[in-house]
């Protein structure tokens, strides 16, 4: 099925550094979702936004909608061991709500 | 609290042998969906039902079947599960659907079901 193109696709990286990942799509999207799945467990809806140009911040997440709509990214400032798991984005849109996934991030934290 | 709930976490069965997954939600959400997870996959959906009206994404097997007997509950029935449908299914919930998209989907924990 369609998914959009999210990367980097793996991250290694020292507690305490920050993190960036995005996502882009050939198509345009009314809302952007970003998940994190830790393993043996659903997604968890980290943040959501639904407007173009849209920046929005949940603790130490930030990520913004780009402004053409196809488009989005996560920081993640100050990373500590439990944010390791797998992130996606997710754009959604059209009559039936569907969600079109990004292939994921996997980001490692080393204490 | 969970608010999407999935049982069993884990189920095992044998090749051939129908096998049901379970979901409630406490949300009372309008759509319920069921999403099939292969290992390092992105969820792929399978289908959802908008209250009582059932929408099959057209490339799932005719093997999943759903059932929803009221808004709390929905049921994925895999008829005769082989080894490719080893993976973790996933329920989720929105309150509505809207063609703005504005309904963010709300994902249980998942049932990992293996095949023997």
């Amino acid at each position: 099925g369609q998914q959009l193109n999210q990367s980097p696709q793996s991250m290694f990286i020292q507690e305490g550094e920050d993190v960036s990942m995005n996502c882009t799509s050939s198509s345009i999207f009314n809302t952007w979702l970003w998940y994190k799945q830790d393993p043996g467990e659903g997604p968890v809806l980290l943040i959501a936004l639904y407007k173009a140009g849209e920046l929005t911040s949940n603790g130490r997440l930030t990520a913004q909608f780009g402004i053409t709509r196809k488009d989005s990214f996560l920081n993640i400032s100050a990373s500590i061991p439990s944010d390791v798991g797998i992130y996606f984005c997710a754009g959604q849109g059209g009559a039936t709500n569907k969600l079109i996934f990004g292939t994921g991030t996997l980001l490692a934290v080393q204490p | 609290d969970a608010m999407v709930i999935q049982n069993p976490r884990y189920q095992v069965t044998q090749f051939g042998k129908p096998v049901t997954l379970s979901c409630s939600q406490t949300l009372n959400h309008n759509v319920m969906y069921w999403y099939q997870q292969k290992s390092s996959q992105a969820p792929k959906l399978l289908f959802h039902y908008y209250d009582k009206d059932f929408n099959n994404e057209a490339d799932t097997p005719d093997n999943f079947q759903s059932r929803r007997p009221n808004t709390s509950f929905c049921f994925l029935d895999i008829r005769s599960p082989g080894l490719g449908d080893a993976a973790m299914y996933l329920c989720a919930t929105s309150r509505d659907l809207t063609p703005r998209g504005n309904q963010p989907q709300h994902f249980g924990d998942g049932t990992r079901l293996s095949i023997l």
